[in-house]
């Protein structure tokens, strides 16, 4: 089984402020690796992921996360917010399968001008 | 394409009364998933079709909860009664091969139990 945690439940920062929201996982196999957003009143939206390959993953939105598999961490990184930017990020595992995926908490994000 | 349709996006139901919410995947998507977030718990998988096919009922909570996806376009998740502790988003997923691509969500639906 695999599990998820985001140590922050918010994080505030300022407009064009670098920000960093941390995701750690468990697990006994290898892994598949998400990042999700929620803006207020919708859905998930993928913002990247991890299969395999190159550990720096870059997704929508300028947006950036590392995979350490040694540190079992997926942090996701932006190096200048904007105000749109605030929103709710899941952080995502997967079984081997990659049928079964498991979130974590979420951060909320909020970006102050 | 119009992505993930769920309907409706708000319900309001008195306890003991049946829910039933709507599902509609992108077409073309072999896999469907329903999630139910609250604040306690975060985000849950309740159930996991491929094919039409459940592959996965354990997150469901109880036999108050089922789920049918009859064809490929379409899924329903009833709860008969609801109970207020039922309160929650629940969210629809689709995918094309599962989870290792992508899974694309819906708005959700917001359900309120009083």
């Amino acid at each position: 089984a695999q599990s998820v945690t985001q140590l922050d439940s918010q994080v505030p920062v300022f407009e064009e402020a670098p920000v960093e929201l941390r995701c750690n996982y468990s697990s006994s196999v290898s892994v598949y690796l998400f990042w999700y957003v929620q803006y207020p009143n919708q859905g998930l939206q993928l913002l990247l992921k991890y299969l395999s390959g190159s550990t720096l993953v870059k997704g929508i939105n300028g947006f950036e996360a590392e995979f350490n598999k040694s540190q079992t961490s997926f942090h996701l990184r932006k190096p200048s917010v904007h105000i749109s930017d605030t929103a709710e990020y899941f952080c995502a595992v997967s079984n081997n399968a990659g049928n079964m995926l498991t979130f974590g908490g979420g951060t909320r994000l909020m970006v102050k001008p | 394409d119009a992505g993930v349709i769920q309907s409706p996006r708000h319900e309001v139901t008195e306890m003991g009364q049946e829910v039933t919410l709507r599902c509609k995947p992108i077409s073309g998507h072999n896999s469907l998933f329903w999630y139910r977030q609250t604040m306690m718990r975060g985000l849950e998988l309740l159930i996991y079709f491929n094919n039409n096919v459940p592959i996965d009922d354990s997150g469901m909570p109880e036999d108050r909860f089922s789920a049918k996806m009859p064809n490929a376009s379409f899924s329903t998740l009833k709860i008969q009664p609801s109970e207020p502790r039922d309160s929650a988003v629940y969210f629809c997923a689709s995918s094309p091969q599962g989870i290792l691509t992508e899974a694309f969500f819906g708005q959700g639906t917001r359900l309120t139990v009083v």
